[in-house]
C-alpha cells in the first residue's frame, strides 16, 4: 500500500519569506508519480506539478520549486518570496503507473502568509 | 473550456435518507474518480471509472455506497441510509485517460451534511 506523510500541519510566515513544505512517501513500486495540489479557501483542488519517479531533476516554475530525492523518498515544495495569495492547504499525492492512477494524498499542510 | 462540475454544491439530509451526488467531467475525459474529503484531512479515493465501467471500487467504505456512469460521461454517486459519519466533501475528478499518472482535474465538490 502507498502512504504519503506531510508532517507539518500548519505553517505561518510573513509575506516575502521563503517556505518549504515537506512530503515523504512510501511505496514498494519502483515506478510512480508524485504530485502537489493546492486547495485555496474556495475548496477546489488545483494541480501544481507532476513528477515521474524516473526523473529526479529539480524543477522551478516562477516562485515555486520542487526537490525530488528518491534516496530519502521525499518530494519537497518551496515557495520563494511568499505572497498572501499563497495561503491555502497544500497536498502532496502519489499514484502508481499502470491502468489506474488513483491518488493517495497526504494530510495536507495549511499555509498562512501574513502581510 | 468548462471544467469538472458537481451538483449540488451543498446537500443537507437527515440520517437514514438516500442521496445522489452528480459529477459532470470534462468533455472527452475517459477516466473519472470520486474522492471523499473529511474536515482537516486529505481526499481519500472511493471509486474509479474507465469509460462506463467501475475499474476500481476498492475505496467504497461499504455497500451503502454505489456509483454509476452509464454513458461514460456523467457519473452519480449514490448513498443509501445515510449516516452522520458520511458527512464530508465529495470530490470528483476526471482525466483524459486513467493511466500513467495523467493529471486529474477536480471539481468544486459537494458538501454533504447528514443531520
Amino acid at each position: 500500500a502507498q502512504k504519503v506523510t506531510q508532517a507539518q500541519t500548519e505553517i505561518s510566515v510573513v509575506e516575502k519569506e521563503d517556505v518549504t513544505l515537506d512530503c515523504v512517501y512510501e511505496t514498494r513500486d519502483t515506478t510512480y508519480y508524485l504530485f502537489w495540489y493546492k486547495q485555496p479557501p474556495s475548496g477546489e483542488l488545483v494541480f501544481l506539478i507532476r513528477r515521474n519517479s524516473f526523473d529526479e531533476q529539480n524543477e522551478i516554475s516562477g516562485r515555486y520549486s520542487w526537490n525530488f530525492q528518491k534516496s530519502t523518498s521525499s518530494f519537497n515544495f518551496t515557495i520563494t518570496a511568499s505572497q498572501v495569495v499563497d495561503s491555502a492547504v497544500y497536498f502532496c499525492a502519489l499514484s502508481l503507473t499502470g491502468a489506474n492512477s488513483k491518488l493517495t494524498f497526504g494530510e495536507g499542510i495549511t499555509l498562512s502568509v501574513r502581510p | 473550456g468548462a471544467g469538472v462540475s458537481q451538483t449540488p454544491s451543498n446537500k443537507v439530509t437527515e440520517k437514514g435518507k438516500y442521496v445522489e451526488l452528480r459529477c459532470d467531467p470534462i468533455s472527452g475525459h475517459t477516466a473519472l474518480y470520486w474522492y471523499r474529503q473529511s474536515l482537516g484531512q486529505g481526499p481519500e479515493f472511493l471509486i474509479y471509472f474507465q469509460g462506463t465501467g467501475a475499474a476500481d471500487d476498492s475505496g467504497l467504505p461499504n455497500d451503502r455506497f454505489f456509483a454509476v456512469r452509464p454513458e461514460g460521461s456523467v457519473s452519480t454517486l449514490k448513498i443509501q441510509r445515510t449516516e452522520r459519519g458520511d458527512s464530508a466533501v465529495y470530490l470528483c475528478a476526471s482525466s483524459l485517460m486513467g493511466d500513467f499518472g495523467n493529471e486529474q482535474f477536480f471539481g468544486p465538490g459537494t458538501r454533504l451534511t447528514v443531520l
